[in-house]
């Protein structure tokens, strides 16, 4: 009964290539987010989705494309990567764009060589 | 704009021993959420407490507690009696102005050892 869960857990690439990764949760929330964590720990919000909505567009590279079909889904496609997207990917979700709590996913730990 | 941090990089207790780990924010919202997230050595991100910006009162869980100071732009966190299992990173964070957009701060690694 996982609640916010991430495919692939791993993922392995060589520079240039495009890759997704992929985010279901089964909270019955309407907001999710996508969030990187670098090599320092350092965690950022790079998107989030309110009902299949773009909400928060931060200053993210254009090869960062978020895509949601529908409110428990949201998937995140990177193309052309580079070595610096080397980082650990994190999904999350919330009910309410606003203030509540977010829960988050295993995450994502993509290796660009 | 938000701003969290926190002053202590890294700390390393003694079980049984008492630790408090540092918060402090910056926020021009009169409105905001307080929360702390705890990140195991196994990677995933756990949420432990979220705090409104008008509720001072400290708030007790078991071994965690949590003092939040509007005065002193705080939110600090102890853990009393601390075990190996609270071994992790621990961030505080906020979200300022709605849209849920988390601000985390830039992580203390506590170490407990037996």
């Amino acid at each position: 009964d996982t609640a916010v869960s991430q495919t692939p857990k791993y993922l392995v690439t060589q520079m240039g290539n495009d890759k997704s990764i992929k985010c279901e949760q089964n909270l019955g929330h309407d907001t999710m987010y996508w969030y990187k964590q670098d090599s320092k720990k350092f965690l950022k919000i790079m998107f989030s989705y309110n009902n299949k909505e773009l909400i928060i567009n931060e200053t993210v590279p254009n090869r960062f494309s978020p895509k949601s079909p529908d409110k428990a889904h949201l998937n995140l496609h990177i193309n052309s990567l580079e070595l610096g997207d080397s980082a650990v990917y994190f999904c999350a979700s919330s009910q309410g764009v606003a203030y509540n709590e977010q829960f988050f996913g295993p995450g994502t730990r993509l290796t660009v060589l | 704009a938000q701003k969290v941090t926190q002053a202590q990089t890294e700390i390393s207790v003694v079980e049984k021993e008492d630790v408090t780990l540092d918060c402090v924010y910056e926020t021009r919202d009169t409105t905001y959420y307080l929360f702390w997230y705890k990140q195991p050595p196994s990677g995933e991100l756990v949420f432990l407490i979220r705090r409104n910006s008008f509720d001072e009162q400290n708030e007790i869980s078991g071994r965690y507690s949590w003092n939040f100071q509007k005065s002193t732009s705080s939110f600090n966190f102890t853990i009393t009696a601390s075990q190996v299992v609270d071994s992790a990173v621990y961030f505080c964070a906020l979200i300022g102005g709605g849209y849920g957009k988390l601000t985390f701060g830039q992580g203390t690694i506590l170490t407990v050892h037996p």
